[in-house]
C-alpha cells in the first residue's frame, strides 16, 4: 500500500538553528498537510497546500514557518530559528481529493534543546 | 471556528468490556473521520462517515454519525489489549482544514 514517507524520523537541534523536516507524500496524491503533536497532545493543524502554493494555515504556523514543494515529489517544512516550544511530533500527510481519506507520514520527531 | 470535542479524555477498561467514546462539533460537518494512534505511533485512517444518521461497523467497531451531522460515536464491543491506543475524530466542515479532536486514550487491562 503507498504510504507517506518522513525523514528525519528524530531530530535534536538547538534552540535558534533551522530545521527542515522532509516528506514524501503518496505520488496520485493533491493536498498535503503539515500537523503537529506536542506530546500527549492532540493533532494540530500547521498548513495546507495545493496546486503549489499554500491554501490554508492555522495561527501556530507563523513567519518563522514555511513549506515547498520544490521538485514535484518532495513536500518540505522549514523552520527558521526553533524555540523550545516548537518540539513534536510533525506529521507530513497526503489526500487524493478534499474530503478523502488523510494519509499520515510516521512523523518527525523534533527536539529543540 | 470550527472545534471538535471529543470525550472522555481517558478511559481505562478491563478486557472483555465496551468501550465508547463521543466526539461533537461545533458546526455541521460534512464528514467526519476516526483515526487511532498506537502508543508512538501516527494517525491511522479507520473510517469516514458521511451520511446523516450513518452506522458502520468494522468486526467489533461501531461507528454512527448523528442525523445532525454534529456529533459521533465509537464503540468497541469487547475490547481487546490490541485495542490499546488513542481514538480521534476528526471533522471536515468542507472548506476548512481537518479540524481533531483531543483524543480518547484508551487502557484495556488484561
Amino acid at each position: 500500500e503507498p504510504e507517506v514517507t518522513q525523514t528525519p524520523s528524530h531530530q535534536v537541534t538547538q534552540m535558534g538553528q533551522e530545521v527542515i523536516l522532509r516528506c514524501v507524500p503518496i505520488s496520485n496524491h493533491l493536498y498535503f498537510y503539515w500537523y503537529r503533536q506536542i506530546l500527549g497532545q492532540k493533532v494540530e493543524f500547521l498548513v495546507s497546500f495545493y496546486n503549489n502554493e499554500i491554501s490554508e494555515k492555522s495561527e501556530i504556523f507563523d513567519d518563522q514557518f514555511s513549506v515547498e514543494r520544490p521538485d514535484g515529489s518532495n513536500f518540505t517544512l522549514k523552520i527558521r530559528s526553533t524555540k523550545l516550544e516548537d518540539s513534536a511530533m510533525y506529521f507530513c500527510a497526503s489526500q487524493r481529493d478534499t474530503g478523502n481519506t488523510i494519509y499520515f507520514g510516521e512523523g518527525s520527531w523534533l527536539t529543540v534543546v | 471556528g470550527q472545534q471538535v470535542m471529543q470525550i472522555p479524555q481517558y478511559q481505562h477498561v478491563q478486557e472483555g468490556e465496551d468501550f465508547t467514546t463521543y466526539c461533537n462539533s461545533s458546526t455541521t460537518l460534512s464528514n467526519i473521520q476516526w483515526y487511532k494512534q498506537r502508543p508512538g505511533g501516527h494517525p491511522v485512517f479507520l473510517i469516514q462517515l458521511v451520511k446523516s444518521g450513518e452506522v458502520k461497523k468494522q468486526k467489533r467497531l461501531t461507528f454512527q454519525f448523528g442525523e445532525a451531522k454534529k456529533n459521533s460515536s465509537l464503540h468497541i464491543t469487547a475490547t481487546q489489549t490490541t485495542d490499546v491506543g488513542t481514538y480521534f475524530c476528526a471533522g471536515w466542515a468542507g472548506n476548512t482544514p481537518l479540524v481533531f479532536g483531543k483524543g480518547t486514550r484508551l487502557s484495556v487491562i488484561a
